[in-house]
């Protein structure tokens, strides 16, 4: 059974640019959340989808987006990269509420 | 400030020596998780709990939801060098009007490292 597929692994990006980072759920997932994960902050809920909707969505600016296609898989986007967007990028897709999340291996973004 | 406040930091042990992890929070959770995640991968989910008082194990891991929903614990017995990792508890809050969907709230976790 495939896990949560995320691309790309790695990642360079210069300030100013934007980034589009890919997640495909397991088979059968509806919900997709995605994470940002950095040493300071830990790990910060970034935004949740369901059925190519969003559903909540964290406390983080308007340069982060996301979306959902109708195959489940989703993306999302940071524009106008800053120096502290440089993190590990998590997505996490389940079946239902009551079960647990199952994690991707994310993108290491850096920002330079 | 922490919605999720987990302790100890760090953690430096023997093999063959007993642990505990604590979660604790002034907010009561739907349901907690702990996660297990090594360097340059996703957290790996262990279990999930979501009744007061619950105790779950896991081989040598026992894990336990406080009576009020507001604080859990993991307990390894015997570590062994493969237990490893950094140890993440994730809450779930009751759901308030759709503000709650899909988020889990972490703790800053626990390293863990267990010498041969």
């Amino acid at each position: 059974k495939a896990g949560v597929t995320q691309t790309p692994r790695y990642l360079i990006k210069t300030r100013g640019q934007q980034v589009t980072l890919s997640c495909s759920p397991i088979s059968g997932h509806r919900s997709v959340s995605w994470y940002q994960q950095t040493p300071g902050q830990g790990l910060q809920f970034l935004f949740e989808y369901f059925s190519e909707t969003q559903r909540n969505k964290g406390n983080f600016p308007g340069r982060f987006s996301g979306r959902q296609f109708s195959n489940s898989r989703s993306e999302m986007n940071v524009s106008t990269l800053e120096l502290g967007d440089s993190a590990l990028y998590l997505c996490a897709s389940r079946k239902n509420p009551a079960n647990g999340y199952t994690f991707g291996s994310g993108t290491r973004l850096t920002v330079v | 400030t922490q919605l999720l406040e987990q302790s100890p930091q760090f953690l430096s042990i023997q093999e063959g020596e007993n642990l505990t992890v604590y979660c604790n929070s002034s907010s009561v959770f739907s349901s907690l998780q702990w996660y297990r995640q090594e360097p340059g991968e996703g957290p790996v989910l262990l279990v999930t709990v979501v009744t007061g008082g619950e105790v779950k194990k896991l081989k040598r891991l026992t894990f336990q939801f406080g009576d009020a929903r507001k604080d859990s614990s993991l307990h390894i017995t015997a570590a062994q060098p493969g237990d490893t990792g950094l140890y993440l508890c994730a809450g779930s809050l009751p759901d308030a009007g759709g503000t709650s969907y899909g988020k889990l709230t972490f703790g800053q976790g626990t390293i863990l490292t267990v010498h041969p």
